[in-house]
């Protein structure tokens, strides 16, 4: 079974940039498509985006000007970053292995596997 | 306010039978995406419990099923257990907003 494991900075002050790495094991980087996912008070969880083994992606239309994802194939592990942040984005982040959902006409996702989540607080 | 409405909250007692709706629009659910249910206990992960509008996956007890019907689904839960008191979500795709969504949540009492 994979397993995933959430690291990165618990602090990030305004405006700066907030990176976690997702360390897989149980499995390949290279055998799913991997999602970040994050669980708000306000807004429950929330989806970020994903990203495949050979670099394509897809994010959530409402972070996407903020939000970058890549894979690092030689550590097994899978990173997300998320500029400007505001004290909206203190959430738990989740990494996610992501399956695709194939109905016709139609390419839906749902997520197996996850982290056990980290915190991320933006504050000064 | 999510786009998948669930209710914020159901009781049940032990051994009995609750379900769960969400409810989505001609944009997701009705559009023929998917519906996957989640369970969340406190300071965990969620943990896939229906996959495919009815799909368990290995380890879910049969206790567990998933239906879909136009524009909505559901979940259901029979012979309720004390361990079944958690958070529940349900999630799909939207073609007008290109993204995953999740319903806001139901939490689950077990009197």
């Amino acid at each position: 079974q994979v397993q995933l494991q959430e690291s990165g900075p618990g602090q990030v002050k305004p405006s700066e940039t907030l990176s976690l790495t997702c360390n897989v094991s149980g499995g390949s980087i290279s055998s799913y498509y991997w999602s970040w996912i994050r669980q708000t008070p306000g807004k429950g969880l929330e989806w970020i985006g994903y990203i495949y083994n050979s670099g394509t992606t897809k994010y959530n239309p409402s972070l996407k000007s903020r939000v970058s994802m890549s894979v690092d194939t030689s550590k097994n592990q899978f990173s997300l970053k998320l500029t400007s942040v505001t004290a909206a984005d203190t959430a738990v982040y989740y990494c996610a292995t992501t399956a695709l959902s194939l109905v016709p006409g139609a390419v839906g996702y749902y997520f197996k596997y996850w982290g056990q989540g980290t915190l991320v607080s933006v504050s000064s | 306010q999510s786009v998948l409405t669930q209710p914020p909250s159901v009781s049940g007692a032990p051994g009995q039978r609750v379900t769960i709706s969400c409810t989505g629009n001609n944009a997701n659910i009705g559009a023929g995406y998917d519906v996957h249910w989640y369970q969340k206990l406190p300071g965990t992960a969620p943990k896939l419990l229906i996959y495919g509008n009815n799909n368990r996956p290995s380890g879910v007890p049969d206790r567990f099923s998933g239906s879909k019907s136009g524009t909505s689904a559901s979940l259901a839960i029979t012979g309720l257990q004390a361990e079944d008191e958690a958070d529940y979500y349900c999630q799909s795709c939207d073609r007008s907003l290109s993204s995953s969504l999740f319903g806001g949540g139901t939490k689950l009492t077990v009197l």
